[in-house]
C-alpha cells in the first residue's frame, strides 16, 4: 500500500518549453501532495504544498509563476515547469499524506529527472 | 548555520557489520523524526519515524533520537549488500514541512 508514482520518469526539453509532471496516489486519497527539488548530493528542498481543490503553498524563494501547481484532485498533483532553463535541470520528486495514516508520513514517488537544454 | 547536518560519507563497511549513520541538527522544535533510505534515482523510501526522544526498533533497524543534544541516529544491525544506498534524515515541527539532511551514502561490501 501507499504508492505514489510519478510521470515521467525522465524527460528532456528544449530552452523556453512548458514540462508538465505528474504525481499519483495509486492505492490511497492523498490530502496533501508535496513537490521536491534535490540536486546531486545536496538534500531535498520543499518547493510547495498543495491540497486538494485550493491554492498550493510556496516555500519562499520559489517562483508560483514558474512552478505551477495543480492538486486537482485526491490522487493527482501536476507541476508545470513553465518556460524552461537549463537552471531548472534537476529531480523533482513528489510525496504525499494518506488521509488514515499519522499525519507526518509522506511517502515519496521515484521522481522525475529533468534536463533542459 | 543549515537546520540539519549530515556526514555525506561515503560509509563503506563489510557485510554483517553494524552500521551507525547520524544527523545532528539547530531547530530545538523539531519534534518528528524520519530515517528514509534512497536509491540511485529513486524516490526515498521511509525506513523509520519517531516522535520525539527515546529509541524505536524494527527489525535489523533501530531509530535513535537524543534532543537535549540534537542528535538523532540510525543503527543497522547485520548489514547487508542491499542495503547500500543513500540514506536520509528527515525532521518537522509541524505535519507539512520537512527539513532534510543531504544524505550519507552508505556502501555494504559482499
Amino acid at each position: 500500500g501507499a504508492v505514489v508514482s510519478q510521470h515521467p520518469s525522465r524527460v528532456i526539453c528544449k530552452s523556453g518549453t512548458s514540462v508538465k509532471i505528474e504525481c499519483r496516489s495509486l492505492d490511497f486519497q492523498a490530502t496533501t501532495m508535496f513537490w521536491y527539488r534535490q540536486f546531486p548530493k545536496k538534500s531535498l528542498m520543499l518547493m510547495a504544498t498543495s491540497n486538494e481543490g485550493s491554492k498550493a503553498t510556496y516555500e519562499q524563494g520559489v517562483e508560483k509563476d514558474k512552478f505551477l501547481i495543480n492538486h486537482a484532485s485526491l490522487t493527482l498533483s501536476t507541476l508545470t515547469v513553465t518556460s524552461a532553463h537549463p537552471e531548472d535541470s534537476s529531480f523533482y520528486i513528489c510525496s504525499a499524506r494518506e488521509l488514515t495514516r499519522a499525519a507526518n508520513e509522506q511517502f515519496f514517488g521515484p521522481g522525475t529527472r529533468l534536463t533542459v537544454l | 548555520q543549515k537546520e540539519v547536518e549530515q556526514d555525506p560519507g561515503p560509509l563503506s563497511v563489510p557485510e554483517g557489520a553494524i552500521v551507525s549513520l547520524n544527523c545532528t541538527y539547530s531547530n530545538s522544535a523539531f519534534q518528528y523524526f524520519m530515517w528514509y533510505r534512497q536509491y540511485s534515482r529513486k524516490g526515498p523510501e521511509l525506513l523509520m519515524y519517531t516522535y520525539s526522544s527515546g529509541n524505536k526498533e524494527d527489525g535489523r533497524f533501530t531509530a535513535q533520537v537524543d534532543k537535549s543534544s540534537k542528535y538523532i541516529s540510525l543503527f543497522i544491525r547485520d548489514s547487508q549488500p542491499s542495503d547500500s544506498a543513500t540514506y536520509l534524515c528527515a525532521m518537522s515541527v509541524s505535519v507539512n514541512k520537512f527539513y532534510f539532511g543531504s544524505g550519507t551514502k552508505l556502501n555494504v561490501k559482499p
